[in-house]
């Protein structure tokens, strides 16, 4: 069974710009997750989506991160501008139906 | 107060001997817990859950819950290197929804050879 597939792995860019994520859950897992996990933290939740719909957003910085769950499979995150404190390793996750939660490779994002 | 709390580490153990791992929680309505294990560089991998007090073995792990206490810590016997990583302690407020993780810290161990 294929994992939880994350891109780029990678990115490098300079405060203020743009940056885009991209997660291809397990098939068939109706629930995804973004979390985001600074260094030496551990992750915290960005935003949660059941198929389609967003579950809970509470602790997404929504004047600059969105992320959307199109057709209820790939998900993406985008941080527009973004800033040196979104350093991090953002994690792409799904659930199974029996409450296991699968984390993918993480994308890591460096902001100079 | 975080929601999650664990020593940051590092736990420092000899081969062989035995970890033990401490996590606290604040919502008392927690229901289910679950020990994952992070190597360096890597995304984290659970290792075990627990729902109810008591102690669950799997292996060389063993989860113990205490609700009462809101405390719930991880044992690993006969440590070995390759167990040498940070451990996060999750939980989760519902046991059967499925709803969204808040992690600890983690506890970085190290086992020395």
């Amino acid at each position: 069974e294929a994992g939880v597939a994350q891109s780029p792995r990678y990115k490098i860019i300079e405060k203020r710009q743009s940056v885009a994520f991209w997660c291809n859950p397990i098939s068939g897992h109706a629930t995804l997750y973004w979390y985001q996990q600074i260094l030496g933290q551990g992750p915290k939740l960005l935003i949660q989506f059941q198929n389609n719909g967003v579950v809970d957003d509470s602790q997404l910085p929504k004047d600059r991160f969105s992320a959307e769950r199109l057709k209820g499979v790939d998900s993406t995150l985008k941080i527009q501008p973004a800033k040196l404190e979104d350093s991090a390793v953002y994690l792409c996750a799904t659930r199974d139906v029996g409450n296991t939660i699968y984390f993918g490779e993480g994308s890591w994002l460096t902001v100079v | 107060q975080k929601e999650v709390e664990q020593n940051s580490g590092p736990l420092s153990v000899p081969e062989g001997a035995i970890a033990s791992l401490n996590c606290t929680y604040s919502d008392r309505v927690s229901q289910s817990f679950f020990w994952y294990r992070q190597y360096s560089g890597k995304s984290p991998e659970l290792i075990m859950s627990i729902y109810s007090n008591g102690d669950k073995e799997d292996g060389r792990f063993t989860a113990q819950l205490n609700k009462a206490s809101q405390y719930v810590s991880l044992l690993i016997r006969d440590s070995q290197p390759s167990d040498s990583a940070t451990y996060l302690c999750a939980v989760n407020p519902i046991k059967a929804a499925g709803n969204k993780l808040t992690f600890g810290g983690g506890t970085r161990v190290l086992v020395k050879p």
